[in-house]
C-alpha cells in the first residue's frame, strides 16, 4: 500500500517566486494535515482538512500561504510570494477519522534564496 | 506556554542504559496521545500510542497521567539504533481533532 506521497522532494527557488507543494494522502484516509518543520520552531501545524473541508487554518503564518483540497486524493500548499524565512521542511500527513495516528509523507525540503 | 512541552535534549546515554522522556500538555481536552520517532532528515513515524492504563511494546513503555497532564516514555536496554528524536503528540478533540507536536527530545546512544 502506497504511503502519503509528496512532491517535489526538494525545491529551491528565489525570493518572490510562487511555490506549490503537493500531497496525495493514503487512500481511505479522510483527514489531511500540513506541517512545517524548522530547527527553531519544531513541527508546526499549518492547516488540516477533514473530508476535504478545512477545519483549522490558524497555523497558516500569513496570507501568502494558502492550501486547497479539491478532492479526497489531492491537496496543495501554495506560497506566493515566497520569502527566505519560508525555508523549511513541509510535511503532509493523513489519518483515518477518529483516534488513529498520522502517517507522514517524506516531506518537501524548501529553500528560498 | 506551549501546548506540548518536552524535556530539553540531547540525552547522551551508553548502550544498555534505561532512559526516560517526559512530556506535559496544557489542554485538558486532549484525548489521544502518541509518541513518534524521527530520524535525521526523515519524516516522523509512529512509535506507539499511549493508553490510559499505560502500555508496553518490547523495550518501550508509555505512561499517561491525566490528572497531572503528563506523558512519559521509558526505553530499557537502549540500542544504538534507538538514536533519534522522540516527539510527544496530543490530539485535541474539541479543536476538531487537531494534533499538536512537542519540540522533540534528541537521544544519542553511544557504544
Amino acid at each position: 500500500d502506497a504511503g502519503v506521497i509528496q512532491s517535489p522532494r526538494h525545491e529551491v527557488t528565489e525570493m518572490g517566486q510562487e511555490v506549490t507543494l503537493r500531497c496525495k494522502p493514503i487512500s481511505g484516509h479522510n483527514s489531511l494535515f500540513w506541517y512545517r518543520q524548522t530547527m527553531m520552531r519544531g513541527l508546526e501545524l499549518l492547516i488540516y482538512f477533514n473530508n476535504n473541508v478545512p477545519i483549522d487554518d490558524s497555523g497558516m503564518p500569513e496570507d501568502r500561504f494558502s492550501a486547497k483540497m479539491p478532492n479526497a486524493s489531492f491537496s496543495t500548499l501554495k506560497i506566493q510570494p515566497s520569502e527566505p524565512r519560508d525555508s523549511a521542511v513541509y510535511f503532509c500527513a493523513s489519518s483515518p477519522s477518529g483516534e488513529a495516528p498520522l502517517h507522514f509523507g517524506n516531506g518537501t525540503r524548501l529553500t528560498v534564496t | 506556554r506551549k501546548e506540548v512541552e518536552q524535556d530539553p535534549g540531547p540525552f547522551n546515554v551508553p548502550e544498555g542504559a534505561t532512559v526516560a522522556f517526559n512530556c506535559t500538555y496544557s489542554n485538558s481536552a486532549s484525548q489521544s496521545f502518541f509518541w513518534y520517532r524521527q530520524d535525521c532528515r526523515k519524516e516522523p513515524k509512529l512509535l506507539m500510542s499511549v493508553y490510559s492504563s499505560g502500555n508496553e511494546d518490547g523495550r518501550f513503555t508509555a505512561q499517561l497521567n491525566r490528572a497531572s497532564q503528563y506523558i512519559s516514555l521509558l526505553i530499557r536496554d537502549s540500542k544504538l539504533s534507538d538514536s533519534a528524536t522522540y516527539l510527544c503528540v496530543v490530539r485535541i478533540y474539541n479543536q476538531g481533532g487537531k494534533l499538536i507536536f512537542g519540540q522533540g527530545t534528541e537521544l544519542s546512544v553511544k557504544p
